[in-house]
This record gives C-alpha cells, sequence and structure tokens, in this order.
C-alpha cells in the first residue's frame, strides 16, 4: 500500500535557525497538509496546498512558515527562525480530489529546538 | 470558530467489555468524520470514517455513528482487545479544502 514518507524521522535544532521538512505524498493525490502535534496534545491543522498554492492555512502558521513543492513528488516545510515553541512533531498528509476522501500521514518529524 | 470536542480524555475498559466516544463539532457545514488510532511516538492512522449522507458505518469490532441535526458523532469498539490500546482522535472535515480539525483526543486502555 502506497504511504506518505517524511524525512528526516527527527530533528534537533537551534532557536533561530531555518529548518526544512521533506515529505513525499501518495503519487496520485492532490491535496498536500501539514499538522503538528505538541507533545500530549491534539494534531493541529497548519496548512493545505493544492495545484501549486495554498488553499487554506491556520493561525499558526505565520510569515515564518512556508511551503513549497519543489519538484513532481516532494514538498516540503520550511520554519524560517526557529522558536522554542516550535518543537513538535510534525506531520504530512495527502489526499485525492475530494474533500469527504481519506488524509493518509506520514511518520511525521520530532523538530526539537534548543 | 470551529472546533471538535472530544470525551473522554480518558477511558479505561477490561477485556471484552465496550468502549465509547463521544465528539461533538460546531461548523455544521462538516461533511466527512474520520477517526484516527495513533500508538506512542506513531503516526494517526485512519481506522473508520463517515460521511454525513450516512448516519452509521461499521467495520468488524468497530461503529461509528453520526447524528447531523445533533452535530454528534461517536465510535464504538466492541469486544475490546489489549491491541485496541492507544489515543483515539476524531476530527471533521468540511467540503472546502478538507482540512481535518481534530478532537482534543483519548487515552483508551483495555486491561487483560
Amino acid at each position: 500500500e502506497p504511504e506518505v514518507t517524511q524525512t528526516p524521522s527527527h530533528q534537533v535544532t537551534q532557536m533561530g535557525q531555518e529548518v526544512i521538512l521533506h515529505c513525499v505524498p501518495i503519487s496520485n493525490h492532490l491535496y498536500f497538509y501539514w499538522y503538528r502535534q505538541i507533545l500530549g496534545q491534539k494534531v493541529e491543522f497548519l496548512v493545505s496546498f493544492y495545484n501549486n498554492e495554498i488553499s487554506e492555512k491556520s493561525e499558526i502558521f505565520d510569515d515564518q512558515f512556508s511551503v513549497e513543492r519543489p519538484d513532481g513528488s516532494n514538498f516540503t516545510l520550511k520554519i524560517r527562525s526557529t522558536k522554542l515553541e516550535d518543537s513538535a512533531m510534525y506531520f504530512c498528509a495527502s489526499r485525492r480530489l475530494y474533500s469527504n476522501q481519506p488524509q493518509h500521514f506520514g511518520d511525521g518529524t520530532r523538530l526539537s529546538i534548543l | 470558530g470551529e472546533n471538535v470536542e472530544q470525551h473522554p480524555s480518558t477511558l479505561s475498559v477490561q477485556e471484552g467489555d465496550s468502549a465509547v466516544i463521544k465528539c461533538t463539532y460546531s461548523d455544521s457545514a462538516s461533511n466527512y468524520f474520520p477517526w484516527y488510532k495513533q500508538e506512542l511516538g506513531k503516526r494517526p492512522q485512519l481506522i473508520i470514517d463517515i460521511r454525513s449522507n450516512v448516519g452509521e458505518k461499521k467495520d468488524q469490532r468497530i461503529a461509528v455513528t453520526l447524528n447531523k441535526t445533533a452535530k454528534h458523532f461517536s465510535l464504538h469498539i466492541t469486544e475490546t482487545q489489549p491491541e485496541d490500546s492507544a489515543v483515539y482522535f476524531c476530527a471533521a472535515s468540511t467540503i472546502q479544502g478538507g482540512k481535518l480539525i481534530f478532537g482534543q483526543g483519548t487515552e483508551l486502555s483495555v486491561k487483560p
């Protein structure tokens, strides 16, 4: 069964540094998402991406965040100047065209800001 | 704003008993309601979902019910087993964009 893949599994970064998280969505999926989960809390929506542009973003997704689909397979999340409170598990997800179709999650990247 | 409330936050049952987790959503435009199981340190895994044109769906020991009028949906697990122990999240999404709004999660513990 095809899966969403994310790299790295764990990223440790100094506060103020830039970090890029990588995702390869399932190949025939058209919508891509980033979510984050602070330890012990619920999963929170960050951003959705369709047709090479952001379709929706949350209040969390401020100017420090950006997403990109640099080629036909990768989908990246960049945090420009990391803060301590950015420490969380970041999940990428993808789905087919319709909103009532399942979203498939990757294994996540654990981001630790020191 | 959009919100999903989930109860209880923790649930402990004996093996073989049933478990019920309930969620309430605020956005009446929500049309898709998945349930995810998350084991410690792992990804959320879809276990069952229901669309707004259906009132109930069952898959072996797992069932989900939806009451659109009351904006409630529930997960029912029968004949629970220790391997059902995990955190369960409900979620809701709307037609536009399809972002998932998650509930706070229920930590289910099934005691042998």
